[in-house]
């Protein structure tokens, strides 16, 4: 059965905190993507990944920062945690071959007071 | 750019009533498309998707979707509604897995008694 799994369901972190949100997948996916959903905004991408180490921004990146360091294992990374950055936190993988779905982790609920 | 529009924000049907999700994307290629349902909380699982040939797609749960060229639409059907179908459901679209998914706003759906 295919998994991808984040690291933490909730976290409550304060205003300024570094935070490290972390996603691993088991299916050997060379694809990952951190999507971020707010409610009437639907999946906003943040930063996805097509390799180690390779990284492309997505539609809203600023104020985070991603790191890859191996294939099975992305991280989203808030370095300054603020309010408006509370938020669900999607993570997913998708392999690199044709006729294939993206899969998704349960989330990560953050919320930063 | 691709984009996907979902126009509809929330949708009540009555239980055991038929139901229509409306999805229609933008993509300068052939695109493939998907469906994917959230349970409230938990991170998002695939309904069905659209890759080439059949233009009416089965997925799981008793879901239907067809896809529409000419109207570049996807539309999610089911013809009876069960109260375990509340949900929200997102319409994605993408390339081969090389490429990101683009995801629409959602639709909350709301199930009566």
């Amino acid at each position: 059965d295919v998994k991808v799994t984040q690291s933490s369901r909730y976290l409550v972190k304060r205003t300024g905190e570094k935070v490290f949100l972390e996603c691993v997948q088991d299916m050997d996916h060379e694809n990952m993507f951190w999507y971020r959903q707010d409610p009437g905004l639907g999946l906003r991408l943040i930063y996805f990944s097509y390799d180690v180490k390779m990284k492309e921004k997505g539609d809203i990146p600023e104020g985070y920062s991603v790191s890859r360091e191996k294939k099975e294992r992305f991280s989203l990374i808030l370095e300054s945690a603020s309010t408006n950055q509370t938020s669900m936190y999607l993570c997913a993988s998708r392999a690199r071959v044709r006729n294939t779905e993206a899969f998704f982790g349960q989330g990560t609920r953050l919320t930063v007071v | 750019a691709q984009s996907v529009t979902q126009p509809d924000i929330h949708i009540t049907v009555s239980e055991g009533a038929s139901l229509e999700l409306r999805c229609n994307y933008s993509y300068g290629a052939t695109p493939y498309l998907f469906w994917y349902v959230q349970s409230p909380g938990q991170g998002l699982q695939l309904l069905l998707k659209y890759f080439s040939g059949d233009t009416l797609v089965q997925g799981i749960k008793g879901f239907e979707a067809e896809f529409k060229r000419s109207q570049s639409s996807f539309n999610l059907r089911k013809p009876s509604v069960h109260w375990s179908d509340a949900a929200e459901y997102f319409c994605a679209v993408g390339g081969t897995g090389f490429q990101k998914l683009v995801f629409g706003t959602g639709t909350r759906l709301l199930v009566s008694p």
